[in-house]
């Protein structure tokens, strides 16, 4: 059984571009959730998806978008990215909803 | 005033002690998370408990459902459990984290 995998691991962009971040799910989660957390900050919700479909955001703007898909992995999108979206973006996969999350290692994204 | 909030924000302890970190919430919960995060950013999921207590090897979770407060207690404590501890609440459609307890242990 694996565990959650993200990519990649570093990113660099610059602002005004457009990212995509990835995530695979351990296998039988249908739950995947996405968080951003600033340097020195604790995490922030940014959406939940259950069995492709959005189940739950939090306070982020629509330029932050996902896709889940029928493997369960899932992407996050940013778009017009802006210099406060350096962060560590965390992926969880659960069984479902908001049991036990497994959280992957993570992809930083800094902006320029 | 934050909806979860932990405390303390930060804490240092010699090896071997005792350690207590709260967690008190305003919003109605089904369950609540422990978390641990270690320098460069991995994140664990310690426990989910919706009442009662929960045990694992060193760490013990409690939650009060009706005084909306939860700890998590570490005994006899180790540099190795040094990081971050975090908790979270499912609120309606978002999970709502704690602002952390940093945990340092010397041996």
């Amino acid at each position: 059984e694996t565990g959650v995998t993200q990519s990649p691991t570093h990113l660099i962009k610059t602002r005004g571009q457009q990212v995509t971040l990835r995530c695979s799910s351990q296998s039988g989660h249908n739950t995947v959730s996405w968080y951003q957390q600033a340097l020195g900050q604790g995490p922030q919700f940014i959406f939940q998806y259950y069995r492709e479909e959005e189940n739950g955001r939090g306070n982020f703007p629509p330029r932050f978008s996902g896709l889940q898909f029928p493997n369960y992995s899932s992407e996050l999108n940013v778009n017009a990215l802006e210099l406060d979206d350096s962060a560590l973006y965390l992926c969880a996969s659960s069984l479902k909803g908001w049991e036990t999350q497994y959280f992957g290692p993570g992809t930083r994204l800094l902006v320029l | 005033k934050n909806e979860v909030e932990q405390s303390p924000q930060n804490l240092t302890a010699q090896e071997g002690e005792f350690i207590t970190i709260n967690c008190s919430y305003s919003v109605g919960i089904s369950a609540l998370h422990w978390l641990q995060q270690h320098p460069g950013g991995g994140i664990v999921s310690l426990f989910m408990l919706s009442s009662g207590k929960k045990k694992h090897g060193r760490l013990i979770a409690t939650i009060n459902i009706q005084e909306k407060h939860s700890s998590l207690h570490i005994t006899a404590s180790h540099p190795r459990d040094s990081a971050v501890y975090i908790c979270a609440v499912p609120a309606e459609d978002k999970l709502i984290f704690g602002t952390g307890t940093r945990l340092q242990v010397f041996p």
